[in-house]
């Protein structure tokens, strides 16, 4: 039930393109949802974030669609550039019921190709 | 701007000894994390520090694992024994805390590399 599932493992796309990243998660108590952006050597940082009320936050390029109902959520990044390729986490916190830990998906490797 | 600081980068050891892994959170941050990475695998949490005592752990963090607040500005984790399968990446992460009822953004160092041999 703590489980957040991510898909595809792995997504190359042509610069310009659209890349989208699925996530799935069973634990209806999760009310915070947050998308991580990971280069090599590097710790994950925040890149977007959404809770349950609202269907779709956007911020610039990358935007979150949330289906309550389906218990997905997902990111596309819109006009895809080189410099977005990096490891992308999906996450869920539930912070009624915690002290703020993240459980994160397995994660999605992104190469956006010139 | 302020960023979360690791060290080691990079630490190898022997099966069945002890490490410490060491962390300078955000200055003005109240809540302090341990998160693992098994290569390949994906970000676990391990631990939630707040007000000088653990606040939350997962099933991962068992006797040998503890963790303290030395000095008011470093965070470590220690493993007593170590074991093969704790190799990792281990990341920290702090947050200002809880405000609005929702916590704050987490932000995370750039992690360890342990190795066990």
């Amino acid at each position: 039930q703590q489980q957040v599932k991510q898909s595809p493992q792995s997504l190359i796309v042509q610069k310009g393109g659209i890349s989208i990243i699925n996530c799935a998660y069973e634990n209806t108590a999760f009310d915070y949802f947050p998308w991580y952006q990971q280069f090599p050597g590097k710790g994950p940082a925040l890149l977007i974030a959404i809770r349950p009320d609202v269907s779709e936050k956007k911020e610039g390029r990358f935007t979150i669609s949330f289906n309550k109902s389906a218990k997905q959520f997902s990111l596309h990044i819109m006009d895809s550039q080189p410099g977005d390729s990096a490891t992308y986490f999906c996450a869920a916190r539930n912070d009624g019921g915690s002290q703020g830990n993240l459980i994160f998906g397995k994660g999605t490797k992104l190469s956006v190709k010139p | 701007e302020p960023e979360v600081t690791q060290t080691p980068s990079h630490q190898v050891t022997q099966m069945g000894q002890e490490v410490i892994l060491r962390c300078v959170p955000i200055s003005n941050h109240l809540y302090f994390y341990w998160y693992r990475q098994i290569l390949g695998q994906k970000v676990e949490f391990l631990v939630s520090f707040y007000n000088n005592e653990i606040s939350e752990k997962s099933e991962i963090f068992d006797d040998q694992f503890s963790v303290e607040r030395p000095d008011g500005s470093n965070f470590t984790l220690k493993i007593r024994s170590t074991k093969l399968e704790d190799s990792a990446m281990y990341f920290c992460a702090s947050s200002e805390g809880w405000e609005g009822g929702t916590y704050n953004e987490q932000f995370f160092g750039p992690g360890t590399r342990l190795t066990v041999l």
